[in-house]
């Protein structure tokens, strides 16, 4: 059975730092792997999507990497914001969906 | 990319009440699950919804609590019958897009408050 598990499950950062996200899973047969971001009591919005043939996606001041063979993923965020305050999940796919536990993001101003 | 609707956004309902909710995705899609997400917690899957027949629901879940429909491929409905404070939650809908990058998308969920 898939387990996906992200650290750190908490952070907070002054504005303008550099940070990275990680999210490891145990079983490296996926389709695809795929970061989210929720604000707090909304839906999931769609980051990055990293198919199991690529290894990186970059979006603007993200950037998702993705290592199966050693079965972890990065989100990496440049120049954060007090904008980009909200809990990012990662969720891996293969014969079904395995969610992260979520790293909940605090920028300072 | 899908754009998911889910409706109603909120509601506060009476104990023993049931509710339904509706999702409504703007385009093909192949998958369509339905999650539950309570306080401060990662979503549970509740059940994936097919297309025409009986859901499949995910441990801890059952039919007459959660009865489930899908009539065609763009749109499916999630009752919460008989409702209790427990049932209080956010319940969000999504789907797996219908192009090969198997893209997952989320509405932008239904928050639940039971008295």
């Amino acid at each position: 059975k898939q387990e996906v598990t992200q650290i750190p499950a908490a952070l907070s950062v002054p504005e303008g730092e550099n940070l990275v996200l990680n999210c490891s899973f145990t079983d490296s047969a996926i389709y695809n792997l795929q970061w989210f971001r929720q604000d707090p009591g909304k839906g999931l919005t769609s980051l990055l999507l990293i198919q199991s043939s690529q290894r990186e996606q970059t979006s603007g001041r993200l950037n998702a990497s993705l290592d199966k063979s050693s079965g972890r993923s990065t989100l990496y965020i440049a120049a954060s914001q007090p904008g980009d305050s909200a809990t990012y999940l990662c969720a891996s796919q293969g014969n079904m969906l395995t969610f992260g536990g979520g790293t909940r993001l605090m920028v300072k101003p | 990319s899908a754009v998911i609707s889910q409706k109603p956004s909120r509601d506060i309902c009476q104990r023993g009440t049931s509710l339904t909710i509706q999702c409504q995705v703007d385009s093909q899609v192949t998958m369509m699950f339905w999650y539950r997400q309570q306080p401060g917690q990662s979503l549970t899957l509740i059940a994936t919804a097919n297309q025409g027949s009986e859901a499949t629901y995910e441990s801890g879940f059952v039919i007459d609590k959660f009865p489930i429909s899908r009539p065609n491929l763009t749109f499916s409905t999630l009752t919460v019958s008989n409702m209790s404070p427990e049932d209080s939650s956010i319940y969000l809908c999504s789907a797996i897009g219908a192009d090969f990058s198997r893209e997952l998308f989320f509405g932008e969920g239904s928050r639940l408050t039971v008295l």
